[in-house]
């Protein structure tokens, strides 16, 4: 069974911190890992697609990282706004297959 | 440019009757499309996914069924509903190439009592 782990499950942090959190996935057969954000309310909006191994990509204030060898990418965001609050989806693909999501990470920022 | 649509929005349904959720795409052909499932404390979980018409992949075993009568549409039923059923079910579609990117809609608020 695949299994995509994200951490923390939640974190809050001040306006102004930044931080990152973490997406887990199977290394082998790798095809695309897919960084989401959900915020309440609304549906799921992507952030990145990311395919290749040492992939950065960068939205703003928000950026990304891959490392497919060994299976994990990290999202940060650097001075955190309130307007940031939302769950952070990973998903994970493999050529041909459906995308396995994490569970998330929720991240409260408090003005 | 391409749009997807769900409804309704919010439905509350008794234990034991039927469900219909509807989902349409526009502005693309041939999509990939998606239902999925978020209950309470839960990820995202895939129910059903569809490369074409008349095509349906079940992922998980259930009292749920769904249906793409046409192209640009996918329709998720059930005949009797669980109280396990209640949750946020989302539609998606991606591109038939690609790297699977998803597009989500709006989402629908589904209580059973």
């Amino acid at each position: 069974i695949l299994n995509v782990e994200q951490s923390p499950q939640s974190l809050h942090v001040q306006e102004g911190d930044s931080t990152n959190f973490t997406c887990s996935f199977p290394s082998s057969n790798f095809y695309a890992l897919h960084w989401y954000r959900w915020e309440t309310a609304k549906s799921p909006e992507a952030l990145f697609v990311m395919t290749l191994n040492g992939d950065e990509k960068k939205k703003g204030r928000i950026s990304a990282t891959l490392n497919t060898k060994e299976g994990y990418s990290y999202l940060y965001i650097k001075g955190s706004q309130p307007e940031d609050s939302a769950t952070y989806l990973c998903a994970f693909n493999r050529a041909g297959t459906a995308l396995i999501f994490g569970k998330g990470t929720t991240l409260s920022v408090s003005s | 440019s391409q749009t997807i649509h769900q409804w309704p929005a919010t439905l509350v349904q008794p234990v034991g009757s039927p469900l219909s959720l509807e989902c349409t795409v526009e502005g693309t052909s041939n999509p990939n499309l998606y239902w999925y499932r978020q209950a309470a404390g839960r990820g995202l979980q895939l129910l059903f996914y569809s490369v074409g018409i008349g095509q349906i992949s079940s992922e998980v075993p259930q009292n749920l069924s769904a249906s793409r009568p046409q192209d640009r549409q996918f329709i998720l039923s059930s005949k009797k509903l669980l109280l396990s059923d209640s949750g946020f079910y989302l539609c998606a579609w991606s591109s038939s190439g690609g790297y699977n990117e998803q597009f989500f809609g709006p989402g629908t608020r589904l209580t059973v009592l």
